[in-house]
Formats: C-alpha cells, sequence, structure tokens
C-alpha cells in the first residue's frame, strides 16, 4: 500500500510569487490535512479536508488556501509568499475523525527568498 | 486556550529506559497520537491512545490519563537510531485537526 506522496519534495521561490504543493492521500483515506513547520513555532495546523470539503482551518491569513479533488487528492496554495513562509509543509492523511492512525508525507521544503 | 507541554531535551544511555511525559490542556480530546521525527525527514506514527490506561507496541509503550491530561512514551532498550525528535500531539475534538508539542529531543549515546 502506498504512502502518502507529496510534490514537488524541494522548491525555492521568490518573495511575492506563489506556490501550489501537492498530496496523494493513502489510498481510502478521505481526509486531508496540512501542516506548516518551522524551527521556531513547530507543527501548526493549516487546514483539513473530507469528501472535498474544508471542514477546519487553523490561525493562518488567507494567502493560505487548499482543495481537494472528487479522487482525495488534495493541493495547497500560498500567494504572495513571504520569507517567513519558509518552512516543511506537510500533509496527513487518516481514514477519517475517529482513525487511530494518521500518517504524514515526506513533506515539501519551501524555502523563500 | 491549547497547551501541550512537553521537555525540550532528554539524553539516555544505549540499552537503557526513557520516558517522555506530555501534558495538555486543550478544549477538546479526541485521542493522543505520538509520532518520531528524524532531522530532515517526516514525523512517523508510533502510537495512538483514546482511552486510559497502557498500549504497548515492541520497544514502545504509550501511556494516558485524560482526567490528568497527562501522557507518557516510554522507550525501552534504547538503540542508537532512537535518537530523534519526539512529537506528542492531541487530536481535536471534531477529530480533524492534530494539536501538537513542541517535540523533545532525545539523544542516545553509547
Amino acid at each position: 500500500k502506498a504512502g502518502v506522496t507529496q510534490t514537488p519534495r524541494y522548491l525555492i521561490k521568490t518573495r511575492g510569487q506563489q506556490v501550489t504543493l501537492s498530496c496523494s492521500p493513502i489510498s481510502g483515506h478521505r481526509s486531508v490535512s496540512w501542516y506548516q513547520q518551522t524551527p521556531g513555532q513547530g507543527l501548526q495546523f493549516l487546514f483539513e479536508y473530507f469528501s472535498e470539503t474544508q471542514r477546519n482551518k487553523g490561525n493562518f491569513p488567507g494567502r493560505f488556501s487548499g482543495r481537494q479533488f472528487s479522487n482525495s487528492r488534495s493541493e495547497m496554495n500560498v500567494s504572495t509568499l513571504e520569507l517567513g513562509d519558509s518552512a516543511l509543509y506537510l500533509c496527513a492523511s487518516s481514514e477519517g475523525t475517529a482513525g487511530n492512525t494518521i500518517y504524514f508525507g515526506e513533506g515539501s521544503w519551501l524555502t523563500v527568498v | 486556550g491549547q497547551n501541550i507541554d512537553q521537555p525540550t531535551e532528554m539524553t539516555a544511555t544505549e540499552g537503557a529506559i526513557v520516558q517522555i511525559n506530555c501534558t495538555y490542556q486543550t478544549s477538546g480530546f479526541n485521542g493522543l497520537f505520538w509520532y518520531q521525527q528524524h532531522a530532515g525527514e517526516a514525523p512517523t506514527f508510533l502510537s495512538y491512545n483514546v482511552l486510559d490506561g497502557l498500549e504497548e507496541k515492541g520497544r514502545f509503550s504509550s501511556f494516558l490519563s485524560r482526567s490528568k491530561g497527562y501522557s507518557y512514551l516510554l522507550l525501552k532498550e534504547l538503540q542508537m537510531k532512537d535518537s530523534a525528535s519526539y512529537l506528542c500531539a492531541v487530536r481535536d475534538q471534531a477529530g480533524t485537526a492534530l494539536i501538537f508539542g513542541k517535540g523533545t529531543t532525545l539523544s542516545v549515546s553509547s
């Protein structure tokens, strides 16, 4: 069974640009959530999708957005990039709200210069 | 508010046992997760507790007391490869988000 797949793994962007990150969850998993990890703040919740609906959103500005497709794949977008957006972006996959396992992908390393 | 506390750093010797504590104060609770994260890598799922008590899985065990807002991860027969960051996370009441502690960096020496 394939794990959670995230693309791209590494990317460098310039301030002001926008970026789109992709996540393919484990087959059969309908819940996809996104997290930002930085040395200073640790892992912080961005948003969660289930069956193409955003059910929860963390405390991030509107520049951060996402969506989920009918095949459960998800994308997140960050517009007007700032230096502080440099981070590891992690996607997590689970069966639903009561699942006893939540698996993370390898992450996308974003550097904003 | 949401608050999850873990010690920042711990050190131990190969072959020893170490216990990493986690205390939480959250507005809701729908399970507690422990993850291991090696530098530069993604978090790896270790354990899940939703009811009080001990869950054992090989060299790793996790304990939960919901009334005390307390959990611990117990690692036995430590190996050098166990040097990593260990993350405690509480799932919110709706089951849609994990709230993470800052993590405990464990260093295992020979």
